[in-house]
Formats: C-alpha cells, sequence, structure tokens
C-alpha cells in the first residue's frame, strides 16, 4: 500500500461509453501525475497538477479530460475512446522528496 | 528542463548472474532527488529507493545496491545474483528541487528484465 489509491483496478468500455478513473492520496503531496503505459511501451506522461492547478498536458487528445477538485484527488474523464487507448493508466502523487504510484487502472476499450 | 536514459530497453540473463541497469540524468538543477523503480508483471510500480544529489555514497540493500556518480550524472544499478522474481521492468526517475521544474517527477523510459530459470 503506497498510499495513491485508485479505481477501478480494471474497466472496460464501450467506445460510445463516459466513464471516470479517480486517484486519491492522503500523503499531503502537492504534485499528482496522470501516466499511460501501453504494451512494452515506455511510461508515457499525460498531465500534471501542481497544487490543483494543472502545469502540464503533453499534447493528450480532448477526450481525456483531467479534474484536480483538490489537492487530494485526481480523476481523468474518459469519452469516446479508441481500441488504442487500450493501456494501464497510472496515477502518481509527489512531494520535492518522494513520489508514489498507484496500482493503476488496466483499462480496454472494445 | 530534465531528461532521465535508460540505454538499456531489454536485458536477459540467467539466474545467478549478476546485472547492471544503467540510469543517466539531466537537470540544471543542483538540488534533486533519484529513484529507482520496479514494475512487476501485476502493473503496480514499487518505490526501491531514494537518493539526493548530496549524497554519493553508494548504497546497498540485500542484493541490490546502487552507484550514484554526480560527476557522470549516472545512477546505475546493480542486482546481484538475480533471481526469477527480479523479472520486471525497471525505471529510473528524477525530481528537481529547483526552478520552474519543482518537484516535478520525470521517468526514463524503462528497462526490460528478463530472468531465466
Amino acid at each position: 500500500e503506497t498510499g495513491v489509491t485508485q479505481t477501478p483496478r480494471h474497466l472496460v468500455m464501450g467506445m460510445t461509453n463516459k466513464k471516470s478513473l479517480k486517484c486519491e492520496q492522503h500523503l499531503g503531496h502537492n504534485a499528482m501525475y496522470w501516466y499511460k503505459q501501453s504494451a512494452k511501451k515506455p511510461l508515457e506522461l499525460m498531465f500534471v497538477y501542481n497544487f490543483k492547478e494543472q502545469t502540464e498536458n503533453n499534447s493528450v487528445p480532448s477526450r481525456f479530460s483531467p479534474e484536480c477538485p483538490n489537492s487530494s484527488h485526481l480523476f481523468l474523464h474518459l469519452h469516446t475512446l479508441q481500441p488504442e487507448d487500450s493501456a494501464l493508466y497510472l496515477c502518481a502523487s509527489s512531494q520535492s522528496t518522494e513520489a508514489f504510484f498507484g496500482q493503476g487502472t488496466r483499462l480496454t476499450v472494445v | 528542463a530534465q531528461k532521465v536514459t535508460q540505454a538499456q530497453t531489454e536485458i536477459s540473463v540467467v539466474e545467478k548472474e549478476d546485472v547492471t541497469l544503467d540510469c543517466v540524468y539531466e537537470t540544471r538543477d543542483t538540488t534533486y532527488y533519484l529513484f529507482w523503480y520496479k514494475q512487476p508483471p501485476s502493473g503496480e510500480l514499487v518505490f526501491l529507493i531514494r537518493r539526493n544529489s548530496f549524497d554519493e555514497q553508494n548504497e546497498i540493500s540485500g542484493r541490490y545496491s546502487w552507484n550514484f556518480q554526480k560527476s557522470t550524472s549516472s545512477f546505475n544499478f546493480t542486482i546481484t545474483a538475480s533471481q526469477v522474481v527480479d523479472s520486471a521492468v525497471y525505471f529510473c526517475a528524477l525530481i528537481p528541487l529547483g526552478g520552474t521544474s519543482y518537484g516535478k517527477l520525470t521517468f526514463g523510459q524503462g528497462t526490460i528484465l528478463t530472468v531465466h530459470p
């Protein structure tokens, strides 16, 4: 248990569905991240939030919409996804001296 | 901006061999933290070690050891007497503690380690 919790752990959705991924941390960290990890590919940084403000959007398609209502919660809203969006989505939080990851959501788009 | 490079994409060894995973980083900040993470097949990233930029002492933890050399901007990770359970993807990462990138976590591309019985 790292202190970063992601739900759901697994998600199967159709291309016309709308779903949300949730990430929660109670470590007091200021920065939260969404990463995408496709099969046999490196971690791709998607979004960074620092003190609830989005500081980075790494050219992510608009069908992925992040939301950070407070420093402990981070959401990734999904709509009209494509099969190539199937991947492991990892949330992380960091402070200056540490960074921890959630267990990830395994997303399958059918 | 900072960058972390893990030149080895995949490494394959036989059990009991020693293996070293390379990590080279770039940052303009003089103060930063370096990390290694392990990602087993189950998917979660497991924290292994943190090293701050002022501490160049090498560290050993069981079969794991880390060699931090600031002069070459390297933070290499060695597994001694590898075991099948060591098979995973290993990531090196950096957090700068200054400038506009304060606190931003940057990862290397990862090294896939396969240990064969």
